[in-house]
C-alpha cells in the first residue's frame, strides 16, 4: 500500500487563482512527520515545510497556506493567488522513525501548471 | 555551511557498464540516503548509510550498492547498467539521533544509453 497519496497528477490554473494539493498519508506511528517539497524543473528538492504529528495547527507563509487534518489523514497544501514561479512538481513526503533511522516516504507527484 | 553536495551533475554511460556516483552530507551529518527518481515519478528510497554500514534498503536489486567513508561521505555504485537505470539520483544528509529531517543535494542525472 501507498505511505503517500497524492492523487493528483497534474493540475493547470491560470495566474491568480488558488489551488490546492492534495495530500493523504498513512502510518501506524503516533510521531512523525510531514513535509512538502517543491522541486523546479532543475530537479533539486526545496524544502517548503516540516510538520509534527502533534501539531495540528494550520500554518501560513505569504501565499502557502497548509491543513494537516490528523482524523482524515491528510496534510493538503494550498497556494493563494498562484503566480507562474509557482509552476512546479510538488511532492509530499513521510518520515517515520525505525529504531534511531528515520524513513521517508514520498508521494508521487503533482504538476502544477501555472499560466 | 555547507550543503549536501554530489557529483557529478550529469552522466552518461552505456548498458552493461558500472557507475559511481558521489554524495558529501551537509556539515554536523552523520547519516546518508540515496533515493532514485525516475521520470514523473517521486523518490524512491535506495539505502541509507550509518557509521559506515547499510542500515536500511528499499527494494533495490544487489547491483546497486555504496559505501560511506569515515567522513560521512558515501558512493552509490550501479553495476551491470539497464535502460531503466536511467534517473535523477538524490542523496540526503541526516542526523541518526533525534531528527526526522532529510537534507537534499541537486541530484546527479544519470543517462544510460
Amino acid at each position: 500500500a501507498q505511505k503517500v497519496t497524492q492523487a493528483q497528477t497534474e493540475i493547470s490554473v491560470v495566474e491568480k487563482e488558488d489551488v490546492t494539493l492534495d495530500c493523504v498519508y498513512e502510518t501506524r506511528d503516533t510521531t512523525y512527520y510531514l513535509f512538502w517539497y517543491k522541486q523546479p524543473p532543475s530537479g533539486e528538492l526545496v524544502f517548503l515545510i516540516r510538520r509534527n504529528s502533534f501539531d495540528e495547527q494550520n500554518e501560513i507563509s505569504g501565499r502557502y497556506s497548509w491543513n494537516f487534518q490528523k482524523s482524515t489523514s491528510s496534510f493538503n497544501f494550498t497556494i493563494t493567488a498562484s503566480q507562474v514561479v509557482d509552476s512546479a512538481v510538488y511532492f509530499c513526503a513521510l518520515s517515520e522513525k525505525w529504531i534511531n533511522f528515520n524513513k521517508f516516504y514520498f508521494g508521487s507527484g503533482t504538476k502544477l501548471n501555472v499560466k | 555551511d555547507a550543503g549536501v553536495t554530489q557529483s557529478p551533475t550529469h552522466l552518461i554511460k552505456t548498458r552493461g557498464q558500472q557507475v559511481t556516483l558521489r554524495c558529501s552530507p551537509k556539515s554536523g551529518h552523520d547519516t546518508v540516503s540515496w533515493y532514485q527518481q525516475a521520470l514523473g515519478q517521486g523518490p524512491q528510497f535506495i539505502f541509507q548509510y550509518y557509521e559506515e554500514e547499510e542500515r536500511q534498503r528499499g527494494n533495490f536489486p544487489d547491483r546497486f550498492s555504496g559505501h560511506q567513508f569515515p567522513n560521512y561521505s558515501s558512493e552509490l555504485n550501479v553495476n551491470a547498467l539497464l535502460l531503466g537505470d536511467s534517473a535523477l539520483y538524490l542523496c540526503a544528509s541526516s542526523l541518526a539521533q533525534g531528527s526526522y529531517e532529510q537534507y537534499f543535494g541537486p541530484g546527479t542525472r544519470l543517462t544510460v544509453t
